[in-house]
């Protein structure tokens, strides 16, 4: 069964500062993670993916995040954190080359930052 | 503007109404999928689509059901609504081509 743990229900950064955003994730085979945001009564927007290749990936806003298989984790990180930045994070899991499998969401990280 | 619509944005339900939230997207996405967001437990699948004419059950599927007579459209039926039916309901699709998944802005249901 796939599943992803977050373990920080929160995480508090001033502004300016590095953050970082903990996944780890388990899976058979081969995994897709992601990393998605979601602003107060908004849906959810992608951010990033890992699929293959090159360990470290960059998205949208200025993210990056790190895959580290033998630690099966997916670390969200950024360079300097904005106020802006502050959300609502999930990470998520899917199977590699399974056409339509359903991504499986962790339970997300509150991510604050201050001014 | 391409991507998912669902409706209503939010409804008060009474307990043991039947409701039908609706979802349709214009990507042609193949897959599809209805997941519940509740506070302190993230988003759960409760059922899926991967292509029109299957559907299959997700984590948290008992109390509802869908269907998908076509690509485009993906409806989520509570046949007799419950409190704990309360939640923010999302949905959201996925071409076959590309591994994520885009969502809706989601559906707040209140059953009281």
């Amino acid at each position: 069964a796939q599943s992803v743990a977050q373990p920080e229900d929160q995480v508090n950064v001033a502004e300016g500062n590095p953050l970082t955003v903990k996944c780890t994730y388990s899976v058979s085979g081969n995994p897709y993670l992601f990393w998605y945001v979601q602003y107060p009564n908004r849906g959810l927007q992608f951010l990033l993916k890992y699929i293959t290749g090159d360990n470290l990936v960059k998205g949208s806003y200025g993210f990056e995040a790190e895959f580290n298989k033998s630690q099966t984790s997916f670390h969200l990180k950024k360079p300097s954190a904005l106020v802006s930045d502050s959300a609502l994070y999930f990470c998520a899991v899917r199977r590699a080359n399974q056409a339509g499998t359903a991504l499986i969401f962790g339970k997300g990280t509150t991510l604050s930052v201050s001014s | 503007i391409a991507g998912i619509t669902q409706a209503p944005t939010s409804q008060i339900l009474a307990a043991g109404r039947r409701m039908t939230l609706r979802c349709t997207q214009d990507m042609r996405h193949n897959a599809m999928y209805w997941y519940r967001q509740d506070l302190g437990l993230g988003l759960r699948l409760i059922h899926y689509s991967n292509t029109a004419g299957t559907t299959g059950k997700g984590e948290v599927p008992d109390g509802y059901s869908v269907s998908r007579a076509n690509t485009d459209d993906f409806p989520l039926t509570l046949a007799s609504a419950v409190p704990s039916q309360t939640s923010v309901y999302f949905c959201a699709s996925s071409s076959q081509g590309r591994a994520e998944a885009f969502f809706g802005q989601g559906t707040r249901l209140t059953v009281v």
